[in-house]
């Protein structure tokens, strides 16, 4: 089954600063990779997604790239602010009948002011 | 808000008993998934249901079991509870089971003794 890696597991960063989180999917039929960002104690929420007929989304300070041939895709977040900090789980999905994400283990982002 | 809700906020129980946690997915939103996160093992999916049909099946437990009824709101029952089945319990909802966006409810944390 499909096997998605998160790295780092913990990332620092200055305000203002940028930051990336990469991840890679085993199954090459995935088609579908959210990234979801959760605050301590709350609900996942959805940030950004992309899918792979497409190599890069963006929206306002965060982007997601896709390499579809090396089966691995990237968050980027500029100009950090400390409410960006959070954990971040990446994600992928097949497409078909079933759309279960298989989560990656998640990157704790630190934004010191 | 994501519009999925989730009953109740906390439960705590003992072990051997049996619990019912209740989701009730977005407006127009026919398929649901159910998602355990704990600390050790991240966010695992554990079992989908489309227009109340269980459609794809996670790292669910024998001991765990799911429905989904036909005003399209599920529930997730846990029997023979163990102290490691202690977890954060989250559903999401979306329109469709086919890679489309998953919007999660603000989860049930469970806690055994």
């Amino acid at each position: 089954g499909e096997n998605v890696e998160q790295h780092p597991s913990t990332l620092s960063v200055q305000e203002g600063d940028s930051a990336v989180i990469k991840c890679t999917y085993s199954d090459s039929a995935s088609n579908y990779f959210p990234w979801y960002k959760q605050e301590l104690g709350k609900r996942p929420q959805l940030i950004i997604d992309i899918r792979s007929n497409v190599g890069e989304k963006k929206d306002q300070r965060i982007a997601v790239t896709l390499n579809k041939t090396a089966k691995h895709f990237s968050l980027h977040i500029t100009e950090t602010q400390p409410e960006d900090s959070a954990v971040y789980f990446c994600a992928a999905s097949r497409g078909g009948s079933q759309g279960n994400l298989i989560f990656g283990k998640g990157t704790k982002l630190s934004v010191k002011p | 808000d994501s519009g999925v809700t989730q009953t109740p906020k906390h439960l705590i129980t003992a072990t051997g008993q049996r619990v019912t946690l209740r989701c009730s997915p977005r407006s127009g939103d026919l398929s649901v998934y159910w998602y355990q996160q704990s600390l050790d093992q991240g966010l695992q999916f554990l079992i989908q249901y489309y227009n109340g049909e269980e459609r794809a099946k996670g790292n669910i437990l024998e001991r765990f079991s799911a429905q989904q009824f036909p005003d399209l709101h599920s529930e997730l029952n846990l029997s023979s509870l163990e102290l490691g089945d202690s977890a954060l319990y989250f559903c999401a909802s979306s329109v469709e089971g086919q890679g489309s966006e998953q919007y999660f409810g603000p989860g049930t944390r469970l806690t055994v003794t």
